[in-house]
């Protein structure tokens, strides 16, 4: 079965400097990934996905993501945080094409962000 | 405006009620997905549908209950038999089997007093 580990549950960041959110994931085939964000008491947004080619993918809002298969790791990077990127980040995995198309989430990880 | 509703936004019922939140979708995408999400747990997986009538149990399906009857709703029955309903539920799209990709509603909070 497929799972997504988040380790780091909170992370504090001031602002204008650099964010790393790490993310493991354990599948048996070629995933496809996702980073979520969501802020306080509303839906996820998503922010970015690799379903192949180029192991650094762009997203939204200024954030990127690299995929390495030799670390089953996607980890979600930032290079100067803004107070606005307070909020909560989930990590997903998916199995394209497998029945329901269905993702399965990480615990998630509430970034903080220092004035 | 497209886009995935869920309303109401807070909803409150008292022990032993059977309570309905509402999804509705107007991308005209084909599934459709209701997730539970408890602080530090992630999002765990209630039901989802593929197709209009036809909806398959998630990983913590017991004590919920679903239909499809049209492409563009979902509604999720919260029903007695649930244990520990109070719970931030989270409503999902998704376009169609060439996609992992899901969208997401804005969310209801149930309060069973």
């Amino acid at each position: 079965a497929q799972s997504v580990t988040q380790p780091d549950i909170h992370i504090t960041v001031s602002e204008g400097a650099s964010l790393e959110l790490r993310c493991n994931y354990s599948y048996g085939a070629t995933p496809y990934l996702f980073w979520y964000v969501q802020s306080p008491g509303q839906g996820l947004q998503l922010l970015l996905k690799y379903f192949s080619g180029d192991t650094l993918v762009q997203g939204i809002k200024g954030f990127e993501a690299e995929f390495k298969r030799s670390q089953s790791s996607f980890n979600l990077r930032k290079p100067s945080v803004h107070w606005s990127d307070a909020a909560e980040y989930f990590c997903a995995v998916g199995r394209f094409k497998a029945a329901g198309n269905k993702l399965t989430f990480g615990g998630g990880t509430r970034v903080l962000v220092k004035p | 405006d497209g886009g995935i509703t869920q309303s109401p936004k807070y909803l409150f019922r008292k022990e032993g009620q059977n309570v309905t939140l509402s999804c509705e979708q107007n991308l005209n995408h084909d599934a459709m997905y209701w997730y539970r999400q408890d602080p530090g747990q992630g999002l765990r997986l209630i039901y989802y549908s593929q197709i209009v009538n036809d909806f398959q149990k998630g990983d913590i399906a017991e004590g919920y209950s679903v239909s499809r009857e049209k492409k563009e709703s979902f509604p999720l029955t919260v029903t007695s038999a649930q244990k520990n309903p109070t719970a931030f539920y989270l409503c999902a799209s998704r376009r169609d089997r060439s996609t992992d990709t899901q969208y997401f509603g804005p969310g209801t909070r149930l309060t069973v007093l």
